[in-house]
């Protein structure tokens, strides 16, 4: 089955700075790679997907980039504000297994003010 | 207008019982998830359902069972519970399967589930 490692499980930045969470996945079949924000009790919300055919997509502050060769995709988040604290959680999937979601271990992303 | 929704959004039980959680969505979908997160935030899918597949995460105990009365509602039921069931449960709904645009899924409030 699919494996998702995501990398940092932490990540501090002052408010204004850039952050950048990196995934990588296993199963080649793989084509759809969306991005999820949890805030503190709350649902996963998506904030940006990405699909196999594709190699880049920006969303105003966010940008996700993905290399299929290398199997890795990741989350940029460019001036980062303290609302965008919160646990962010990157995932794979294929139609081969009922598009159900493997996800990442999540970063938290803390943002100073 | 709410899109997914689950009752209970607390549940707190004995080992040994059985519970079910609810979950429907009004968003016309064809496919709905069980997702589990535990304390450590880590989200695992349990089961992907439409009306025609069910396809179960081999991982899940068989104490663990969806049911769909229809395609707006699946329903988890536990039996037996366990200390180690306790955690987050999501269910979360797309559009359907096989196409790109039918990927995105919407997730419900969450039920936290406690055994003692």
């Amino acid at each position: 089955g699919e494996n998702v490692e995501q990398h940092p499980s932490t990540l501090s930045v002052q408010e204004g700075d850039s952050a950048v969470i990196k995934c990588t996945y296993s199963d080649s079949a793989s084509n759809y790679f969306p991005w999820y924000k949890q805030e503190l009790g709350k649902r996963p919300q998506l904030i940006i997907d990405i699909r196999s055919n594709v190699g880049e997509k920006k969303d105003q502050r966010i940008a996700v980039t993905l290399n299929k060769t290398a199997k890795h995709f990741s989350l940029h988040i460019t001036e980062t504000q303290p609302e965008d604290s919160a646990v962010y959680f990157c995932a794979a999937s294929s139609n081969n297994a009922g598009n159900m979601l493997t996800f990442g271990g999540g970063t938290r992303l803390m943002v100073k003010p | 207008d709410t899109a997914v929704s689950q009752t209970p959004k607390y549940l707190v039980t004995q080992m040994g019982n059985d519970k079910s959680i609810k979950c429907e969505q009004n968003l016309g979908h064809d496919t709905m998830y069980w997702y589990k997160q535990d304390s450590k935030k880590f989200l695992k899918i349990m089961f992907s359902y439409n009306n025609k597949e069910l396809i179960i995460n081999e991982t899940v105990p068989n104490r663990f069972s969806p049911k769909s009365p229809d395609k707006a509602h699946l329903n988890l039921h536990i039996n037996s519970l366990e200390l180690g069931d306790s955690a987050v449960y999501f269910c979360a709904s797309s559009q359907g399967v096989g196409l790109p645009s039918y990927n995105e899924q919407f997730f419900g409030p969450g039920t936290r589930l406690t055994v003692l």
